[in-house]
């Protein structure tokens, strides 16, 4: 079963300051969808980014950049010039490629707490 | 607008009565799933469906009953043998055979026992 893990329960960061928030994941398929997901104190689950993995390019979202190291299972997620509205929930999680036949389960971290400090 | 809506906000359940969390989607997204989440727990797979009349069990669906009759529709019951119910559940859904397209999300609805 896939799994994933996100080691740091609570990070801070300065406000205009860059943060990486690091998340690792297990699984034996080759092809799968990787994403980051804000929970901000309204609760509402907001997109923030997301990787291929047949993908070698990093993805970037305007101030969001994920590092994508497939063969050591590492999506790693950095915010630069942090801004107060950033801090939230982060949830790193892990979609199955849902091949014919297959499920598409939709697997989340425990998240992280991030502050942002003015 | 498209978007999936959970009802209530709020509820509270007596000890040993049966609830049903409403989510409704309009979508026209193919696979919904359910999710329990607790502090420190992140989100935990409760139950999931890919196609109307089929579910699959998540990580933790002992107590917890869900039925797929309408492609928009996918109501989770948290029966009396759920335990410690009192959490905060959000109901996704995503389209089938999109793989990188990401899960849509519901506001949720905190469930109390009182």
């Amino acid at each position: 079963a896939q799994t994933v893990t996100q080691s740091q329960p609570e990070m801070s960061v300065q406000e205009a300051e860059t943060v990486t928030l690091s998340c690792t994941y297990d699984t034996s398929e080759s092809d799968y969808y990787l994403f980051w997901y804000k929970q901000p104190p309204s609760r509402q689950m907001i997109l923030v980014i997301r990787q291929e993995a047949y993908k070698q390019q990093n993805a970037t979202e305007n101030r969001f950049s994920v590092n994508f190291q497939k063969a050591a299972k590492s999506f790693s997620l950095k915010i630069s010039d942090s801004q107060l509205g950033d801090a939230a929930m982060y949830f790193c999680a892990y979609r199955s490629p849902g091949t014919q036949g297959g499920s598409e389960k939709l697997v989340f971290g425990k998240g992280m707490k991030l502050t942002v400090n003015p | 607008d498209g978007g999936i809506t959970q009802s209530p906000k709020y509820l509270f359940r007596k000890e040993g009565q049966n609830v049903t969390l409403s989510c409704e989607q309009n979508l026209n997204h193919d696979a919904m799933y359910w999710y329990r989440q607790d502090p420190g727990q992140g989100l935990r797979l409760i139950y999931y469906s890919q196609i109307v009349n089929d579910f699959q069990k998540g990580d933790i669906a002992e107590g917890y009953s869900v039925s797929r009759e309408k492609k928009e529709s996918f109501p989770l019951t948290v029966t009396s043998a759920q335990k410690n119910p009192t959490a905060f559940y959000l109901c996704a859904s995503t389209p089938w055979g999109r793989r990188g397209t990401e899960a849509f999300f519901g506001q949720g609805t905190r469930l109390t026992v009182v």
